[in-house]
This record gives structure tokens, C-alpha cells and sequence, in this order.
């Protein structure tokens, strides 16, 4: 089960709190991506990098920050602005962002706001 | 803008029953539409590309630009074909747009 790790699988996070969600790919890709999942809503893009040391907001990234020290590591952090952080996060690699190649996905990390 | 539809938020068939989810999409340009799925507890994964014409697991994808849709088939579906299907668009140089998903089941 190599190629793109996202960590933890279920993570909870008190009202107020900042919390990390962790995403490592070992695909050599250029270009990572985070998304959340929603029922009925599909994915919509928080963040997007296509390079290291550069990213772009996506449709939904209030509330959201994210750093590519790496280009193996894009990792997001849910702040406290974020209204709604309770949902699935998937975070996504490609070997550019030009190419009409596919993404490889994460599995996904749960977070629960309680 | 881009923007791609899946009318269905739910497909239920039969064994064996032929099986259509349908995708429609916007774009002013030459767009390359994609299937990704997600079985119970796995990770979303592509499916098809249509630019690669192909078959996998005997589904089938035919872009037509006439109608702007992009729809899945496969003619006699299975059980372990269950799962979530997502419709996606991506224009040249630009992120992937998806739909919202379509949850098949097929029953037995």
C-alpha cells in the first residue's frame, strides 16, 4: 500500500483547535492536491501545489492552510476559522498538472469536530 | 466555467442487469473527462480516461461532445461493481473538476 500516505485515518479535534493532517507521497509526483468529500457534494479542492514552495487556494479554502517544504509532503492544517471542518479529507498526486494523466489518491483521513 | 453533472445520486440494479450512470459536463474547450471509483473501504482510484479508449472491468465510457456527456456503461453488471462513481473534467493546464458521485448497488 505504497505511493501516497495520508495520516491519521481518524483524527478529532476540539472546537477552537488547529489541527495537521499529514499527506507523503514516494511517486516523485509534482503536483499534490487536498480535497474533501462531502455526501452529495462530491470533491471539492481546498489546495493545490504543482510545485514545491508554491500552492494555490482551490474552490474551498477558508478556513484551510497548507505548506510544500517537501515535494514529497503537502501537508493542510484546519484552523479554527474553518466553520465546518467535520468531513473526509483526500489528498491527491499527479506527475504534472498539464498532462492528461489521472490522480493517485490517498485513503483518506476522517476528521470529527467534537 | 467547468462543471460536470451525475443526475443520480443513487443507481440500483440486478445481477446481470446492463447499467448506464450518467455524466454530463461544461466546458468551452476540449475538456478529457475521467471515472474514478471508490469501493467500500478502499481509496478512490481512476477507472477509465477517455482518451485511452479503453475497457476496464467492462466498463465502457464514450465521450460525446454533441451532448456534453461522458456516461459509464457496462451491459451485464455485477455485484462487486458496487461502489462510488465519480465523473471528472479537466481542461488543459487545469485541476480536475469532479461530480458529485453516483452510488450504484447492485443487488442480487
Amino acid at each position: 500500500d505504497g505511493g501516497i500516505t495520508q495520516s491519521p485515518k481518524y483524527l478529532f479535534r476540539k472546537e477552537g483547535q488547529n489541527v495537521t493532517l499529514s499527506c507523503e507521497q514516494n511517486l516523485n509526483h509534482d503536483a499534490m492536491y487536498w480535497y474533501r468529500q462531502d455526501p452529495g457534494q462530491g470533491l471539492r479542492l481546498i489546495y493545490y501545489s504543482q510545485i514545491v514552495n508554491d500552492f494555490q487556494k482551490g474552490d474551498i479554502a477558508e478556513g484551510y492552510s497548507v505548506s510544500r517544504e517537501k515535494k514529497e509532503s503537502f501537508p493542510l492544517t484546519v484552523t479554527s476559522a474553518q466553520k465546518n471542518p467535520t468531513a473526509f479529507y483526500l489528498c491527491a498526486s499527479s506527475i504534472a498538472s498539464i498532462t492528461g494523466n489521472g490522480y493517485t489518491f490517498g485513503s483518506g483521513t476522517r476528521l470529527t469536530v467534537v | 466555467a467547468q462543471r460536470v453533472t451525475q443526475p443520480e445520486k443513487l443507481l440500483s440494479v440486478f445481477k446481470g442487469a446492463p447499467v448506464e450512470l450518467k455524466c454530463n459536463y461544461s466546458y468551452s474547450g476540449s475538456p478529457e473527462l475521467f471515472w474514478y471509483v471508490q469501493y467500500s473501504r478502499q481509496r478512490l482510484q481512476l477507472l477509465l480516461r477517455h482518451i485511452s479508449r479503453e475497457s476496464i472491468k467492462g466498463f465502457t465510457a464514450d465521450l460525446n461532445k454533441g451532448e456534453t456527456s461522458f456516461h459509464l456503461k457496462k451491459p451485464f453488471a455485477q455485484e462487486e461493481d458496487s461502489a462510488m462513481y465519480y465523473c471528472a473534467l479537466r481542461g488543459y493546464g487545469q485541476n480536475f473538476v469532479f461530480g458529485p458521485g453516483t452510488r450504484l448497488s447492485v443487488l442480487p
